[in-house]
């Protein structure tokens, strides 16, 4: 599988652009890096995905190096309610055993007023 | 709605007793998967299935089981043989095979073993 590796914890300033890394560098070709996020005792959320480029929605954007080992989620102006655990997953093909996700530990970020 | 019901969202239940968490979905989503969190730590996952009526194990399936008789259900037993049951279960649904859809997640249940 597909590892991922994510600074434990940041904290952001708000009103700021947080900038979360990510290392993934046993990545496959046809896998795909996904984000989420987790506040407090609910469920994660999707933020977005992408394969090898560059992505935005109306919530972050997605920075994928050239070489697929690393990749950077933006939130381009954090508020104190983006403050929550953040995921970067790789989605691992299994061929006939489908897909999965795994999930690390997540970086853990505070954004402070 | 569309969405991924986990009920209850907080289970009590004495050791050594087998208990059942329950897992809908009206996405028509191929894909469920369950997870376990502990405090303070990320996601685990327990089992996932790709289609009704296969399922795989994860990473940590021991004292788990599961069944998928219906597409849109995916209920996890967590049996008397799982030696530290106490823990948060996420259930999570996707297209399946497509690489490229995202899954969505339950809100939670919150099970302690007294």
């Amino acid at each position: 599988d597909a590892k991922t590796t994510q600074p434990t914890s940041m904290d952001c300033a708000e009103g700021r652009a947080a900038n979360l890394p990510c290392n993934h560098s046993t990545i496959s070709g046809n896998e795909y890096v996904y984000w989420y996020r987790q506040i407090h005792s609910q469920g994660p959320q999707y933020i977005i995905h992408g394969l090898k480029n560059n992505e935005t929605n109306e919530m972050a954007s997605l920075i994928i190096t050239e070489d697929r080992k690393s990749s950077t989620l933006i939130l381009p102006h954090a508020t104190l309610r983006d403050t929550a655990v953040y995921y970067c997953i790789v989605r691992v093909n299994l061929r006939a055993a489908g897909n999965k996700l795994t999930f690390g530990g997540g970086t853990r970020v505070l954004v402070k007023p | 709605d569309g969405g991924i019901t986990q009920s209850p969202k907080y289970l009590f239940r004495k050791e050594g007793q087998n208990v059942t968490l329950s897992c809908e979905q009206n996405l028509n989503h191929d894909a469920m998967y369950w997870y376990r969190q502990d405090p303070g730590q990320g996601l685990r996952l327990i089992y996932y299935s790709q289609i009704v009526n296969d399922f795989q194990k994860g990473d940590i399936a021991e004292g788990y089981s599961v069944s998928r008789e219906k597409k849109e259900s995916f209920p996890l037993t967590v049996t008397s043989a799982q030696k530290n049951p106490t823990a948060f279960y996420l259930c999570a649904s996707s297209m399946g095979q497509e690489m490229n859809t995202e899954a969505f997640f339950g809100q939670g249940t919150r099970l302690t073993v007294v």
